[in-house]
């Protein structure tokens, strides 16, 4: 059974800092992993989409890298802003039967950028 | 090309009254996916369905909850005889196909009182 851990939960970082957050998943048969940002009380914003052949996909100050054999995936986030604070979720989905590709989500960091 | 809609945004429902709650994904996308947020938990999957085909329902409890997405108009995402437990964010996502990227609309606050 997949799971998706994200630590640390939560995060404060003053304005300007380059940061990374860290997402760990205990099956490497992977389809492809997800970033989400969900905003209080909102839905979720995909942020980068990364195919299990992939090693990193980029959009603008994000880039997000994947190490399939260890299980991991991070978000670095370059000259963090106060307009990105919100939580940051990570998914992955894995072939199943009937070829499903459900989503299995982490908690989440909720992130504070402080001005 | 509008994002998923989910409508009604908030619903308020009383022990024991059903709740339905509507999906359309956005146009083009035939995979249609529901999602379950519990106050203090993570998303977790309830169903997949495809055009008036279920593929997955190994998240759906057992009893109370069923989901269908017909040939024509939204999926819907229906719950009988609501208790408080059911009271969560629930998420539908849409995608063009098998592993492609999922979008998810705004979600719908299910209050049962």
């Amino acid at each position: 059974k997949q799971e998706v851990t994200q630590i640390p939960a939560a995060l404060s970082v003053p304005e300007g800092e380059n940061l990374v957050l860290n997402c760990s998943f205990t099956d490497s048969a992977i389809y492809n992993l997800q970033w989400f940002r969900q905003d209080p009380g909102k839905g979720l914003t995909s942020l980068l989409l990364i195919q299990s052949s992939q090693r990193e996909q980029t959009s603008g100050r994000l880039n997000a890298s994947l190490d399939k054999s260890s299980g991991r995936s991070t978000l670095y986030i370059a000259a963090s802003q106060p307009g990105d604070s919100a939580t940051y979720l990570c998914a992955v989905s894995n072939p199943g039967t009937g070829a499903n590709s459900k989503l299995t989500f982490g908690k989440g960091i909720t992130l504070s950028v402080r001005p | 090309n509008a994002g998923v809609m989910q409508n009604p945004r908030h619903l308020v429902r009383r022990r024991g009254q059903e709740a339905r709650l509507r999906c359309s994904p956005m146009k083009g996308h035939s995979h249609v996916y529901w999602y379950r947020q519990l106050p203090e938990e993570g998303l977790k999957f309830m169903v997949y369905l495809q055009k008036e085909n279920i593929i997955d329902e190994s998240g759906m409890p057992k009893e109370r909850f069923s989901a269908e997405f017909p040939k024509e108009g939204p999926s819907i995402l229906r719950i009988q005889q609501v208790v408080r437990g059911d009271s969560a964010a629930y998420f539908c996502a849409s995608s063009p196909g098998l592993g492609r990227e999922q979008y998810f609309g705004p979600g719908t606050r299910l209050t049962v009182t």
